[in-house]
């Protein structure tokens, strides 16, 4: 049962445009939202998070938006670059008690193109 | 300030031998999570440890994994016996205590079984 989709696999920008990523999710238990980025050969490094009780969050380039109602979250990336191609996971906390845990989706490989 | 450390970065064994990775936590990280990646997918959480204690494990293979954070600090990953299945990269992760919707991730271990 996947609680968090991406449901793209992959998406392809030009420099310079918006890049917007998308994610489902299902459980209503979730506080905490949070998008990772992936290079080949490295780990996923933390970009950017909101909390369940805001619909907006922004960081420079960054901003992701969260629709409870829709159970919908996305990540826009304004300008694109071409150093943002990589893969981008979209995972959320469950916060049972003592036990906070990430659930994680499939990831959504972007690439820009100069 | 030094990220999390893991080692070996690559290692290949075959079916029924056994593996060992390690992890040493950013420093002051209480909690630190081992996970696994298989291609194509997300992570997925095996166990978390909140100092030398394990907080969750209900998705570890008990009957051939094992971790352990004696000291409170590094840990160690066991596979024994390793099947086909387990090739996979492997990630360790720390956070500070309570944050864990803010994971720093090492550059994981790439396990191929043979």
């Amino acid at each position: 049962d996947q609680q968090v989709k991406q449901n793209s696999p992959s998406l392809s920008v030009q420099e310079g445009r918006i890049s917007i990523l998308n994610c489902d999710y299902t459980n209503s238990m979730f506080d905490y939202f949070l998008w990772y980025k992936k290079y080949p050969a490295e780990g996923p490094t933390f970009l950017i998070s909101i909390s369940s009780i805001k619909d907006k969050n922004e960081d420079g380039r960054f901003t992701v938006f969260l629709n409870k109602s829709a159970k919908h979250l996305s990540l826009h990336i304004v300008p694109s670059q071409p150093g943002d191609s990589a893969v981008y996971f979209c995972a959320a906390r469950i916060n049972a008690g003592n036990n906070r845990k990430l659930i994680w989706g499939l990831g959504t490989s972007l690439a820009v193109n100069p | 300030e030094a990220g999390v450390a893991q080692s070996p970065r690559y290692k290949i064994i075959e079916k029924r031998q056994s593996v060992a990775f390690w992890c040493n936590p950013i420093s002051g990280h209480a909690t630190l999570y081992w996970y696994q990646q298989i291609l194509g997918q997300g992570p997925k959480l095996l166990i978390q440890f909140q100092n030398n204690g394990v907080v969750d494990d209900s998705q570890l293979p008990k009957d051939r994994f094992s971790a352990e954070r004696l000291k409170g600090v590094d840990s160690t990953l066991k596979i024994q016996p390793a099947k086909l299945e387990d090739s996979a990269v492997y990630l360790c992760a720390s956070s500070l205590s309570g944050r864990t919707h803010e994971q720093y991730f090492g550059p994981g271990t790439r396990l191929t079984v043979t």
